[in-house]
């Protein structure tokens, strides 16, 4: 069965400091993963998606992740970090069956500090 | 504009007292789904729905109800709440395929008392 873990349930940086947020699977068939962000009071929006292809992906608001099968990550990061970007961030993973059945992780909370 | 709307918010109960969160998506999707958040354990899936009168329970279904009778909504039913499911809750909808994004609705704050 997939499952995903997120190490650090919070991350702090500077503003203009380099952004990384850990993500770590499991699954024994090739997986989808996603990044969502959840900024306070709302919903959770799609970041980024990896599904085939191209291993470095690129989503919104300068974020982009690595797929890494032989460690098998995908980690988000953002070379610069701005205030906007406090929020808390999830990784997940599609089960196996076809169906859209994703699997969270715990969530990772970043701090920006000024 | 494409949304998924769940209403309420919030909602303040006691224990036993029948209550539905209510969810709609106006993007004609077929698989709905909801989710509760409690801290440190992300987003777990109570109960989805590839389409109409279709449904299925997902990792902690125990102690809810949904159904599928039209395309557009899917409510979630606890028919005698218990203090254990305080919680955040999220309705999320998509198309039917696996690699789809999920449009979550804005969630509802539910305190059982």
């Amino acid at each position: 069965a997939q499952s995903v873990t997120q190490l650090g349930s919070h991350v702090s940086v500077s503003e203009g400091a380099l952004v990384l947020l850990r993500c770590n699977y499991s699954s024994s068939v090739p997986p989808y993963l996603f990044w969502y962000v959840q900024y306070p009071n709302q919903g959770l929006q799609l970041l980024l998606k990896y599904t085939t292809g191209a291993t470095l992906v690129k989503g919104i608001n300068g974020f982009e992740a690595e797929f890494k099968k032989s460690e098998t990550s995908f980690h988000l990061t953002k070379p610069s970090a701005h205030m906007s970007d406090a929020a808390e961030y999830f990784c997940a993973v599609t089960r196996s069956g076809g169906a859209q059945k994703l699997v969270f992780g715990q969530g990772t909370r970043l701090t920006i500090n000024p | 504009e494409a949304q998924v709307t769940q209403n309420p918010r919030y909602l303040i109960t006691v224990t036993g007292k029948k209550l539905t969160v209510t969810c709609s998506q106006n993007m004609n999707h077929e698989y709905m789904s909801w989710y509760r958040q409690d801290p440190g354990l992300g987003l777990r899936q109570i109960y989805y729905s590839m389409n109409v009168e279709v449904t299925d329970k997902g990792d902690v279904p125990e102690g809810y109800k949904v159904s599928r009778k039209e395309k557009r909504n899917f409510p979630l039913i606890l028919e005698s709440p218990s203090p254990n499911q305080t919680s955040l809750y999220f309705c999320a909808s998509s198309r039917a395929t696996t690699n789809e994004k999920l449009f979550f609705g804005s969630g509802t704050q539910l305190s059982v008392l």
